[in-house]
């Protein structure tokens, strides 16, 4: 059980354009999400915390409005990076975190941004 | 404010040693501790978690970690390396509230030589 899917696993896009990620809580109901993103060889940065039905909470210095976060459904949260530009090229992992569960991180197996 | 150190950034081992990676932290309270590992390109695995109870904690693939509170520590240790093992490990820390992220060390990578 508890397992956290994302999708796409990678995706390539041009620049200024924009790209959807999604992270999808497949056998539990995730109140809340986390987005991290991970540049080569370093560890995850926390970029937002995402709460079912409300906005999401932005780290300092993370750009709320190229950083779309909607959590909609308790089993589903989505990450828009908006105007992608070569710099979000990234690794993006999402993690869930259940009600019945709330010590305890899920984490999805990525996605690979890469912008052109 | 809560921390996880690493400080070892890169470790080199022969197949069939032992290892130990270190953990260090800093937190207010009973932390609760975790260990992943990253292969690359791929997604966090879990290794394996303390929250409390027993502070020698048996996890996946051979590995076992030690909550040491008085040295805020939580080392993770494998007695026989496999090349399998060759990958990036991080240790994080958290607490039970339904908001609050874990926190990563910065990660230290395993190299294994025959």
């Amino acid at each position: 059980g508890a397992v956290v899917s994302q999708h796409p696993s990678w995706v390539i896009c041009k620049s200024g354009t924009s790209v959807k990620i999604e992270c999808r809580s497949l056998d539990f109901q995730a109140t809340t999400m986390f987005w991290y993103r991970q540049f080569p060889k370093q560890s995850l940065m926390l970029m937002a915390t995402s709460n079912e039905g409300s906005k999401a909470t932005y780290e300092q210095g993370v750009e709320k409005d190229k950083f779309l976060i909607n959590h909609a459904s308790l089993t589903l949260s989505t990450l828009t990076v908006t105007s992608a530009h070569p710099e979000d090229s990234s690794f993006y992992i999402c993690s869930a975190r259940g009600p019945g569960r709330s010590y305890e991180q899920y984490f999805g197996p990525g996605t690979r941004l890469t912008v052109t | 404010a809560q921390s996880v150190t690493q400080p070892d950034i890169h470790i080199t081992v022969s197949e069939g040693a032992s290892l130990e990676l270190r953990c260090n932290y800093s937190y207010g309270a009973t932390p609760y501790l975790f260990w992943y590992v990253q292969s690359p390109g791929q997604g966090l695995q879990l290794l394996l978690k303390y929250f409390s109870g027993d502070t020698l904690v048996q996890g996946i693939k051979g590995f076992e970690a030690e909550f040491k509170r008085s040295q805020s520590s939580f080392n993770l240790r494998k007695p026989s390396v496999h090349w399998s093992d060759a990958a990036e490990y991080f240790c994080a820390v958290g607490r039970n509230s339904g908001n609050t992220p874990l926190v990563f060390g910065k990660g230290t990578r395993l190299s294994v030589i025959a």
